[in-house]
């Protein structure tokens, strides 16, 4: 298996526009993760998926975040508008039996 | 809520010493624990888990950790550190009341010297 898939590896834009990122999680597993890593913050829980739908949300920063898992195999996290704030690596996991299993990341920068 | 606590922002040791990164946990029973490191640029790669039963746990690149339920503790070991585990290590604990919800510790950054 190739491992959870994130792209782009990297993003950079300006604050105001829209950012899609992107995840293939490893073929069978029914959780997703998307966490947000900062120097300041961590590791940070954004939202989690069962089965392709929405667990817990309750990390997502604002309302200008959102994440959809239209299917087993794919998921998004769109930021819209993006501000500089935003600026971070952002990871997708994915999981079967408690152990996530991580992409390589998004790092993302809003000018 | 759960929580970690990983106290050594920043670890130097030998090539060739033993090492023991610290994690303590805050859970009201049994977790679920793990170790991660992070070369710098990538993911987080799984280095070994408890879920239950013997203590200690081995995991991949020689390293073993063992669960100390009265100090609420999962340290990490390694009897020979190489230059390449020089890295990013953070502990994890979930609940095991399901949902493979994980909470990470703030990491200990690893250095290695020749």
């Amino acid at each position: 298996d190739a491992g959870v898939i994130q792209s782009p590896r990297h993003e950079v834009t300006e604050m105001g526009q829209e950012v899609t990122l992107r995840c293939k999680p490893i073929s069978g597993h029914d959780y997703l993760f998307w966490y947000r890593q900062t120097m300041m913050r961590g590791l940070e829980l954004l939202i989690y998926f069962n089965n392709n739908v929405p667990i817990d949300d309750s990390g997502m920063p604002e309302d200008r975040f959102s994440a959809k898992m239209p299917n087993a195999s794919f998921s998004t996290l769109k930021i819209q508008p993006s501000e500089p704030r935003d600026s971070a690596v952002y990871f997708c996991a994915s999981s079967l039996t408690g152990s996530l299993f991580f992409g390589s990341g998004t790092q993302l920068s809003v000018l | 809520a759960q929580s970690v606590t990983q106290p050594d922002i920043h670890i130097t040791v030998s090539e060739g010493a033993s090492l023991e990164l610290r994690c303590n946990y805050s859970y009201g029973a049994t977790p679920y624990l793990f170790w991660y490191v992070q070369s710098p640029g990538q993911g987080l790669q799984l280095l070994l888990k408890y879920f239950s039963g013997d203590t200690l746990v081995q995991g991949i690149k020689g390293f073993e950790a063992e669960f100390k339920r009265s100090q609420s503790s999962f340290n990490l070991r390694k009897p020979s550190v190489h230059w390449s585990d020089a890295a990013e290590y953070f502990c994890a604990v979930a609940g095991t009341g399901g949902g493979n919800k994980l909470t990470f510790g703030t990491g200990t950054q690893l250095k290695v010297e020749l």
